[in-house]
């Protein structure tokens, strides 16, 4: 089946330091990807889609100057955690629509944990 | 604004019992529906999908829609202590085109007793 690879798995940074995470597809082509984030003990929250060749797409509250979110080709989204603070220590997970048509629903990556120290 | 509930749990059933997990939905419209499996520290894995009323089975896994109640629900048979995860609801919300979101509940804990 499709996969969707995601790495790191873990990443510890220090307090003002940006990370980087990335997602790719493998095998198949993801033209669309969503990135989630997940405090423990809570629900997946949908962050923001990326879109293969165009900008993405934020939910409210989400500040996209800092969770920079860039698709450059349509096998990898990433997503840059800048000037990252203690309170952005979450799970983050990706997702890509398993097949042509996103309504049979989306693979995960394995998701990353952040901790800001 | 769109919405899928589920019972936060936890649910705690003895091992060989049936787990029954629920989930409603606002979205009249919605027309697919999943039931995905997260384990602690783990990202969800899709255990069924459904678009039809009625029941679905796979293993020892049922799904069970009802569009007119808006009610969606998965039953696992001879529950096992490696079933104990959190199980996700997700409705996929159609805007049209090739638009759309997959809009997940809570998440319901389950806890199978040895």
């Amino acid at each position: 089946g499709a996969v969707v690879s995601q790495h790191p798995s873990r990443v510890i940074c220090k307090s003002g330091t940006s990370v980087k995470i990335e997602c790719r597809s493998l095998d198949f082509q993801a033209t669309t990807m969503f990135w989630y984030r997940q405090f423990p003990k809570q629900s997946l929250m949908l962050m923001a889609t990326s879109n293969e060749g165009s900008k993405a797409t934020y939910e409210q509250g989400v500040e996209k100057d800092k969770f920079l979110i860039n698709h450059a080709s349509l096998t990898l989204s990433t997503l840059t955690v800048t000037s990252a603070h203690p309170e952005d220590s979450s799970f983050y997970i990706c997702s890509a629509p398993q097949y042509t048509q996103p309504s049979y629903g989306y693979t995960f990556g394995s998701g990353t944990r952040l901790t800001v120290v | 604004q769109k919405e899928v509930e589920q019972n936060s749990g936890p649910l705690s059933v003895p091992e060989g019992a049936i787990a029954s997990l629920n989930c409603t939905y606002s979205d009249r419209g919605s027309q697919s529906f999943f039931w995905y499996r997260q384990y602690s520290g783990k990202s969800p894995e899709l255990i069924m999908f459904i678009y039809s009323n009625g029941d679905k089975e796979d293993g020892r896994f049922t799904a069970q829609l009802n569009k007119a109640s808006q009610y969606v629900s998965l039953l696992i048979r001879d529950s096992q202590p490696s079933d104990s995860a959190t199980y996700l609801c997700a409705v996929f919300m159609d805007y049209g085109g090739s638009q759309g979101n997959l809009i997940f509940g809570k998440g319901t804990k389950l806890s199978v007793k040895p």
